[in-house]
């Protein structure tokens, strides 16, 4: 079976020090990975996705995430946080099945950044 | 380009009622993914629709169903309405290519009372 753990409920960080949010992944075959973002009363964010090539990924808002295939990881991280950057993040995994698709995604990190 | 639209963004209705929910997804995007997100279950997949065929569907009950018109548009209906079903209701909207992402509305906030 294939999912996504995120270990920690939440993750507090000082303005402007670097941020990481931990995601591994229990996938069969190749992993296709997916970070979200969601603010208060809104939908979810795409941040940025791993599908193939090099591991790690830059994606948006100076978000970047470090894919590890011999650890199962996609750690979420920033160099320097913002105040703005909190919120709740979701890490996901595509799983295939049949031909047919859907996101199946970890409980939720929440990060608050603190000025 | 529009992103994903749903509507209505907020929703009260009473146990035993039934709900509607709409989504619009991107123009040129045929595949539209409902998704139920919760305190306590957190993001759990409902259904998937691709070209009016539903695909995929998670487990949930039968009161939930969905379907997809020719627009790509899709409608996801819970009848017999539980205040277990108090939630935020996401769809999600992607071209179907193999390397897609998936682009998600804002959401409808439906409350059962």
């Amino acid at each position: 079976a294939q999912s996504v753990a995120q270990p920690e409920d939440q993750v507090n960080v000082a303005e402007g020090n670097p941020l990481t949010v931990k995601c591994t992944y229990s996938v069969s075959g190749n992993p296709y990975l997916f970070w979200y973002v969601q603010y208060p009363n809104r939908g979810l964010q795409f941040l940025l996705k791993y599908i193939t090539g090099d591991n790690l990924v830059k994606g948006s808002y100076g978000f970047e995430a470090e894919f590890n295939k011999s650890q199962t990881s996609f750690h979420l991280k920033k160099p320097s946080a913002l105040v703005s950057d909190s919120a709740l993040y979701f890490c996901a995994v595509r799983r295939i099945s049949g031909g047919y698709n859907k996101l199946i995604f970890g409980a939720g990190t929440r990060l608050a950044v603190h000025p | 380009k529009a992103g994903v639209t749903q509507t209505p963004r907020y929703l009260i209705k009473t146990r035993g009622q039934q709900v509607t929910l709409s989504c619009s997804p991107i123009s040129g995007h045929r595949s539209v993914s409902w998704y139920q997100q919760t305190p306590g279950q957190g993001l759990q997949f409902l259904f998937e629709y691709f070209s009016e065929t539903q695909r995929n569907k998670g487990n949930f009950p039968g009161r939930f169903s969905g379907r997809q018109f020719s627009n790509s548009r899709s409608e996801m209906n819970v009848s017999t309405l539980e205040l277990g079903d108090s939630a935020l209701y996401l769809c999600a909207s992607s071209s179907g290519l193999k390397d897609y992402g998936y682009t998600f509305g804002s959401g409808t906030r439906l409350t059962v009372v």
